[in-house]
């Protein structure tokens, strides 16, 4: 039962362009976002985060968007660069409790130069 | 310079063993986080503990035994009953408060031949 899903395994973007990752939750219940970027064989490091009453969150070159209604959320990253290239996982929380993150699978995403 | 560090970075033990993975964090965090990658999934999350001499079953706990004896430390040991031990295993730590992140060592890789 996949309460968090990532659809693409893998994205290839040109340097320069917007990458947009997307991700998709089944529990309407959840209540906190967060995007994670994770090189191989690291662990995974915070990337940004978004509360579910907001419909969006800025950082530099990173924006989430939540639309609770579609039960969706996607992070642009604009303009991409080299360094942008790793996996992306999203997770996401539930109120309260004991701060349990379910993770998505995780979208590759490549920087083409 | 404040973090979490895991040892080893790479680990090799022969099938039927017992094997202890070290989790170690100075961020004075009160929760802490075994989690489990495998190749194209997510983070699985495996044990977690709020406070010292407390810990819960995540999602995939056959298996593997943890102990939260001080603070700092959230040892988990993999024992000869998980059927399929190989995989990345990360720990994490996070701070009760609104923001629900958390943050991760940088992994170990198991091997079990």
């Amino acid at each position: 039962d996949q309460q968090v899903k990532q659809n693409s395994p893998s994205l290839s973007v040109q340097e320069g362009r917007i990458s947009i990752l997307n991700c998709d939750y089944t529990n309407s219940m959840f209540d906190y976002f967060l995007w994670y970027k994770k090189y191989p064989a690291e662990g995974p490091t915070f990337l940004i985060s978004i509360s579910s009453i907001k419909d969006k969150n800025e950082d530099g070159r990173f924006t989430v968007f939540l639309n609770k209604s579609a039960k969706h959320l996607s992070l642009h990253i604009v303009p991409s660069q080299p360094g942008d290239s790793a996996v992306y996982f999203c997770a996401a929380a539930l109120p309260q409790g004991a701060q349990k993150l379910v993770f998505g699978q995780g979208t590759r995403l490549t920087i083409n130069p | 310079d404040g973090g979490i560090t895991q040892s080893p970075k790479y680990l090799f033990r022969k099938e039927g063993q017992n094997v202890t993975l070290s989790c170690e964090q100075n961020l004075n965090h009160d929760a802490m986080y075994w989690y489990r990658q495998d190749p194209g999934q997510g983070l699985r999350l495996i044990y977690y503990s709020q406070i010292v001499n407390d810990f819960q079953k995540g999602d995939i706990a056959e298996g593997y035994s943890v102990s939260r004896e001080k603070k700092e430390s959230f040892p988990l040991t993999v024992t000869s009953a998980q059927k399929n031990p190989t995989a990345f295993y990360l720990c994490a730590s996070s701070i009760f408060g609104d923001t629900y992140e958390q943050y991760f060592g940088p992994g170990t890789r198991l091997t079990v031949t």
